[in-house]
Order: C-alpha cells, then structure tokens, then sequence
C-alpha cells in the first residue's frame, strides 16, 4: 500500500485532449516531485515543488503543466501531447532537507498514460 | 552532467544463488539512497548510505558505499522469488536521480 495516491490509474487521450493527472499525500511532506518512466528505463525527473514552489523545471516542454494548489495536491496538466510522451507517470514525495542530503521519496503507484 | 551508470543491466539467476549490483558514479556522492521497483510497481525506499566505505545489512540485503564515494553495491545473499525487480541507486543531490537499474530474474 502506498501513501502516495495517484489518479487515474490509466489513462488513454488523443493527441488534442486535455486532461490532468491527480497526486495526493497526507504525510506532511512539503516536496512533491513528478517523474516520467519508460519502459525497461529508470525514473526520468520532471518537475520538483518545494514548498508549494516549484524548484526544478528540467527542461520539460510546456505542453506538461505541473500546478501544487496545497501542500497536499500535486497536478499535472496535458495538453496536445505526442505518442512519444506516453509512460508511466509516477509522483512522489518527501520531506525537503537542507543541503545535498535528501529524506528518502515515498512514490505513488503511477498513472499509465497512452497518447494515441 | 553527472551520471550514474549500474551494471549489470540484467541478471537471471536461480533461486538460492547470491546477486549483486554495482553502481559507479562520475562524481563524488554525498550520499547514495537505494530502490526496488518490482514489475508493474512503483519504486521503494530500502535504504541510504551516508559514510565513506559504510556497510549496512537488512536480512539478506548488504550495501556498501565506497570510501572515495564515487561507487557502491547492493549484495543479496540466497535469492528468493520475491527478490524479482529492479534495482536502482539514486543520487539525493539536487533532486533524486536514478541509476540505470539492475533488473534481477530469479528462476524457483
């Protein structure tokens, strides 16, 4: 069981759809991350929120929209995506520590996401 | 940029076998975090190294983290089926980043 809750689970949208992926945690952590894993490849970081802020941005295109309304919601927003952006799309969060030192990342089980 | 490259990429094994996974960094690591990601999962915290040349054990799990830092491994000692994913170190730094993974397949 996870304490990281995703929604949906799966999710199949054409090219010109909008639609929005949903994270949630009541664990008290104040950084929540979005990460995009292809099949058979590691955890691929997109976006950080620190603090209800966002923190890193890498380089992600505009068409993935990443909102934090609260300390507890995290929201991807899609719009005109391509097949290639098909995954697994997993949230995460922690708690911020200074420094380089990290608390270790509780995941959600993902959204399974297919752009036809 | 930084890179944190596993080998092997894949090891089937038969069960009762031992397995280890290695992690080599381009860089000094402060510190190294480890994860299980079993088929159809979703990555699982099993443990961080903070100290040059540290060991620690959880069952039949021991990690090492280099004393130059730079390198680690996880080492399981007589596999079990319940063994089966992948596992990846991960860089803390500046956002977490992950190995490449080490998918273990073990046989029954």
């Amino acid at each position: 069981d996870t304490e990281v809750t995703q929604t949906p689970k799966h999710l199949v949208m054409g090219m010109t759809n909008k639609k929005s992926l949903k994270c949630e945690q009541h664990m008290g952590h104040r950084a929540m991350y979005w990460y995009k894993q292809k099949a058979k490849k590691p955890p691929e970081l997109m976006f950080v929120y620190s603090y209800e802020k966002l923190s890193i941005n890498e380089s992600v295109p505009s068409r993935f929209s990443p909102e934090c309304p609260n300390s507890s919601l995290l929201n991807l927003h899609l719009h005109a995506l391509q097949p290639e952006d098909s995954a697994l799309y997993l949230c995460a969060s922690s708690q911020p520590l200074p420094g380089p030192s990290r608390s270790p990342l509780h995941f959600g089980n993902g959204t399974r996401l297919t752009v036809t | 940029g930084q890179q944190v490259m596993q080998i092997p990429q894949y090891q089937h094994v038969q069960e009762g076998e031992d397995f280890t996974t290695y992690c080599n960094s381009s860089t000094t690591l402060s510190n190294i975090q480890w994860y299980k990601q079993r088929p159809g999962g979703h990555p699982v915290f099993l443990i961080q190294l903070v100290k040059s040349g540290e060991v620690k054990k959880q069952k039949r799990l021991t990690f090492q983290f280099g004393e130059a830092k730079k390198n680690s491994s996880l080492h399981i000692t007589a596999t079990q089926t319940t063994d089966v994913g992948t596992y990846f170190c991960a860089d803390p730094g500046r956002a977490l980043t992950f190995g490449s993974g080490t998918r273990l397949q073990v046989q029954p």
